[in-house]
C-alpha cells in the first residue's frame, strides 16, 4: 500500500525552467511532509519541509505548495539549473507516531543546459 | 560536520552467503533506519531502532535482520543473501522528537550473485 503517491517518474526540463513535481496522500493523520534530495552517489538530504499549518513555504529557488483539503503538496523549482539533477522524493511523517518517514517512489529530473 | 557512515559502499557476496551492513553516526540521535533503495521504487524502510535495543519492523523485513547494541551503531543482518536482496541500501539517523531531519549515509550497493 503505496501512502504517499509521487509524480512524474522522471522530468526533463531546461536550464531556466520551472520544474514541478507532485505528491499525494491518503492519510490525514499526516502532518509533515518534507522534500529530500539525492544526487548520483549520495544519500538523501533534506532539501525543504512545510507542515500542514501553512499553504506555501519558499527557500530560495524551492517552493513547497500545500492543499490540505486535496490532500496534495507539490515542490516547485524556480529557474531550474543542471546544478539541480538529481531525484527528489516527498514524505511525509506522523505527530505522535514512531518518527519514521514514509517517501514516494521518487522523481528524477534533468535539466539541460 | 553531521555524518552517517556506511562501512562499505560496494560489496558483492555470494547467495547464501550472511552478509552485515555496518552503520555509525556521530550524532546521538536515538533513531536509526536502514532502507532499501530501487529504481522505480523508491525508498522503502526495512527495520528502524529507536534506542539501544530496541528495533521494529518497516514495510519490507523479510530475509533481514538487525542489531543495535550501542547507540551509535546500527547493523543490517541478511541471514542468507539472495539474488532478489541485490538493491541499494541506505542507514539514516534521526533525533527524537517530531519532524526531526533525517541524515543519510552514502549508501552500499550489494550485489548477491
Amino acid at each position: 500500500q503505496q501512502q504517499v503517491k509521487q509524480s512524474p517518474q522522471s522530468l526533463i526540463v531546461q536550464k531556466g525552467g520551472i520544474s514541478i513535481i507532485n505528491c499525494a496522500y491518503e492519510n490525514t493523520a499526516f502532518d509533515y511532509f518534507p522534500w529530500y534530495q539525492q544526487f548520483p552517489g549520495k544519500g538523501p538530504a533534506l532539501l525543504i519541509a512545510i507542515r500542514p499549518d501553512v499553504s506555501e513555504k519558499k527557500e530560495g529557488r524551492f517552493t513547497i505548495s500545500f492543499n490540505k483539503s486535496a490532500k496534495q503538496f507539490s515542490l516547485h523549482i524556480m529557474d531550474s539549473q543542471p546544478g539541480d539533477s538529481a531525484t527528489y522524493f516527498c514524505a511525509a511523517e506522523t505527530q505522535g507516531g514512531s518518527e519514521k518517514l514514509v517517501f514516494g517512489k521518487g522523481t528524477k529530473l534533468t535539466v539541460n543546459p | 560536520d553531521v555524518k552517517v557512515t556506511q562501512s562499505s559502499r560496494y560489496l558483492v557476496k555470494r547467495t547464501g552467503e550472511k552478509v552485515f551492513l555496518e552503520c555509525v553516526q556521530d550524532m546521538d540521535h536515538e533513531n536509526m533506519f536502514w532502507y532499501r533503495q530501487d529504481p522505480g521504487l523508491g525508498l522503502r524502510l526495512i527495520y528502524f531502532s529507536y534506542d539501544v535495543k530496541m528495533k521494529e519492523k518497516g514495510d519490507i523485513p523479510e530475509g533481514y535482520s538487525v542489531s543495535r547494541e550501542k547507540k551509535e551503531r546500527f547493523s543490517l543482518i541478511l541471514e542468507s543473501a539472495s539474488t532478489n536482496q541485490t538493491s541499494m541500501y541506505l542507514c539514516a539517523s534521526s533525533s527524537q522528537g517530531w519532524n526531526t531531519e533525517a541524515f543519510f549515509g552514502q549508501g552500499t550497493r550489494l550485489t548477491v550473485v
